[in-house]
């Protein structure tokens, strides 16, 4: 069966440090990966989506990039957090084509201090 | 553009009362999907439904119910008889047939069931 793994948890860091939030996914090929973003009391904001290894799209330009050196790998990373960076990332798969439904990791809570 | 919008952004009922959210899309696409996710407390996503634009059939799972309307761009939510555990942020979302276009999300109805 599929899974999907996105570390750490939680996160506490401080203004102007670097960020590497990693997601990876089991069970499955080729998927379609996304970042999104939940800032407090707010909706899923899509960051970045990917449909194969070195393909990233932008959907909001700022402080993040990602990367996808391997299939089923997706990486947030940041050179320098703002604090308005802070929020809660999820990472999600879904099949490249008639796409299924989106599974979520568990998320990872960032509080840029 | 893709866009979704989810104008409740709160909604409180007492329990067992019947409740609908409301969800409006924009698409260039002529087929697509849409989804309702639901996030508890906890956070996690939780999925609920896929619909794809061929089928306006609406869709009924134990008190859960889904009404698509084409013509007016809408795919609501409405759940019966409400539980307290039914409190939760509810997505409504949309993606374009092919999954290379991404999944939007609406930015979500916070539902309050009160005992």
């Amino acid at each position: 069966s599929q899974t999907i793994h996105q570390w750490p948890a939680t996160l506490v860091q401080p203004v102007g440090s670097p960020l590497s939030l990693e997601c990876t996914v089991e069970g499955t090929s080729n998927p379609n990966l996304y970042w999104y973003r939940q800032a407090a009391g707010r909706g899923l904001q899509l960051l970045f989506y990917s449909v194969g290894i070195g393909q990233i799209s932008s959907e909001v330009p700022q402080n993040l990039s990602a990367s996808r050196p391997q299939d089923r790998q997706f990486i947030l990373s940041s050179k320098k957090l703002l604090l308005s960076d802070s929020g809660f990332y999820l990472c999600a798969w879904a099949t490249g084509f008639a796409i299924s439904e989106a599974f979520f990791g568990q998320g990872t809570r960032l509080t840029v201090v | 553009a893709q866009k979704v919008t989810q104008a409740q952004t709160e909604i409180s009922v007492v329990e067992k009362e019947d409740v609908t959210l409301d969800c409006v899309y924009e698409t260039r696409d002529t087929t697509y999907y849409l989804f309702w996710y639901k996030q508890p407390p906890s956070g996690e996503l939780v999925f609920l439904i896929r619909r794809n634009s061929f089928d306006e059939q609406n869709e009924i799972s134990g008190r859960y119910s889904w009404n698509f309307q084409k013509s007016t761009s809408s795919f609501n939510f409405t759940i019966t008889a409400s539980q307290v555990v039914d409190s939760a942020v509810y997505f409504c979302a949309l993606s374009g047939f092919s999954g290379n276009t991404p999944l939007v999300f609406g930015k979500g109805t916070r539902l309050s069931v009160i005992a």
